[in-house]
């Protein structure tokens, strides 16, 4: 079982519908979780980051985690074409100092208009 | 600030034949690090440096593959002896050591024909 398991898709979604991503993980020392955008060809680009359980907003992104279930999720509103990517979900153990990051495979998103 | 720069963007290669790649970071992060990512799949961790030290391996990095950072500044990756297996990006990042999240480089594509 790998450390963080993540639903590769792929999700198809008309444009304007709020989109859920999500990422369950089995190592209970996970404290810090990310969530990066990757578009074909590219490197992963940072989007939230959250240490606590609970929600944090950012414009149109809402990072959500529960520790007790071992549960992330990422809520896109009002979804646009740009946002058609590969979602990739991360998290490490040691906080803010970073170091080795565990990451999900990915789930690859498609918003048509 | 003119993110991360990694050369080549794409390297083709016979099996057997050494690759080097090149990593030069956002010029006030401490940290850099190397993580190998194949189609369908999450980046996977290879190690991490602070300053020039290297501080973390993974098991991942076998005896092939060598990564330096010499000064503290740019970084090389070796892979020696190259195998199909090894065909897949190859992604730099760097952070500082308290930070939000890595920056990632747009990463080197390695074909092992």
């Amino acid at each position: 079982q790998k450390e963080v398991e993540q639903d590769p898709g792929p999700l198809s979604v008309p444009e304007g519908a709020i989109v859920s991503l999500n990422c369950t993980y089995s190592n209970s020392a996970f404290q810090y979780f990310m969530w990066y955008r990757q578009y074909s060809r590219k490197g992963p680009e940072l989007l939230m980051y959250t240490y606590s359980s609970g929600n944090k907003e950012d414009g149109r992104f809402t990072a959500q985690v529960d520790k007790s279930s071992k549960y992330i999720s990422l809520f896109i509103r009002d979804s646009q074409p740009s946002d058609s990517a590969t979602y990739l979900c991360a998290m490490n153990d040691r906080g803010s100092t970073l170091g080795r990051l565990y990451f999900g495979r990915g789930t690859q998103l498609t918003v048509w208009p | 600030d003119t993110g991360v720069s990694q050369d080549p963007r794409h390297k083709i290669t016979k099996r057997g034949q050494n690759v080097t790649f090149r990593c030069d970071p956002i010029s006030e992060h401490n940290r850099l690090y190397w993580y190998r990512q194949t189609l369908g799949q999450g980046p996977e961790f290879l190690t991490y440096f602070q300053n020039e030290a290297q501080l973390e391996k993974s098991r991942l990095l076998s005896d092939r593959f060598s990564a330096e950072r010499p000064k503290g500044s740019f970084s090389t990756l070796e892979i020696q002896r190259t195998e199909q297996g090894d065909s897949a990006m190859y992604l730099c990042a760097s952070s500082r050591i308290f930070g939000d999240g890595y920056t990632f480089g747009s990463g080197t594509r390695l074909t092992v024909v």
